[in-house]
């Protein structure tokens, strides 16, 4: 099956701070979404990107399905964004999501 | 209301014990899923169903059963619980070659 693997593994910023998650693919997907899981355990839906780039407020994401990546900006972080942030994909032909093990972001007053 | 609902949220249970899962969805779509997330890993999938006629298996399907008893509802079983299974089970729905949407979760614990 696909095997999806994300950067960096864990990340500690101050409040205000930019950051940039990747993911890498193995193969050809038709399925990528970005999700971030809360404390509570509650998986929120980023976003929903097999290629090219979307927006939303503070936080964008850019597929390059050719280079089989993907990278989550995150702008001016708050303590809320502080979570488990997760890349999954479905590669061509197949169901479910295949899951990375996730980015630890800790934002820090 | 929320659109993907997972019952019950939290279960506690022993070993050798039956436990049934259930998720219901308002959003109309047609296929189905379950995962189960580990401490520290991403989600991994146990079973999906595409319509009421299919069910299928994922990557760790044994010691795990479901039932798709309407478009709405996919259930997922336990036959018998073993402490190995302690985790946090989500549901998730989807239309055709689209976005999927998850459930609030259901953290089990079996002793």
């Amino acid at each position: 099956g696909i095997q999806v693997e994300q950067s960096p593994p864990d990340l500690i910023l101050q409040e205000g701070a930019n950051s940039t998650l990747r993911c890498n693919f193995s193969d050809s997907v038709n399925n990528l979404q970005w999700f971030h899981q809360n404390p509570w355990g509650q998986l929120i839906n980023l976003f929903y990107i097999p290629s090219g780039t979307k927006q939303n407020g503070r936080l964008s994401a850019t597929t390059v399905a050719t280079e089989r990546y993907s990278l989550l900006y995150i702008s001016s972080s708050q303590t809320t964004d502080s979570g488990v942030y997760f890349c999954a994909a479905v590669r061509g032909g197949a169901d479910g999501l295949t899951f990375g093990k996730g980015t630890h972001l800790i934002i820090q007053p | 209301d929320a659109d993907v609902t997972q019952t019950p949220r939290n279960r506690i249970t022993k070993t050798g014990k039956r436990i049934m899962l259930e998720c219901s969805q308002t959003k109309g779509h047609d296929r189905m899923y379950w995962y189960r997330q580990d401490p520290g890993l991403g989600l991994r999938l146990i079973y999906y169903s595409f319509d009421v006629k299919d069910i299928n298996k994922g990557e760790i399907s044994d010691g795990y059963s479901v039932s798709r008893q309407a478009q709405a509802k996919f259930s997922l079983s336990l036959e018998s619980a073993i402490p190995n299974q302690t985790a946090l089970y989500f549901c998730a729905t989807s239309v055709v070659g689209d976005e999927q949407f998850f459930g609030p979760g259901t953290r089990l614990t079996v002793l």
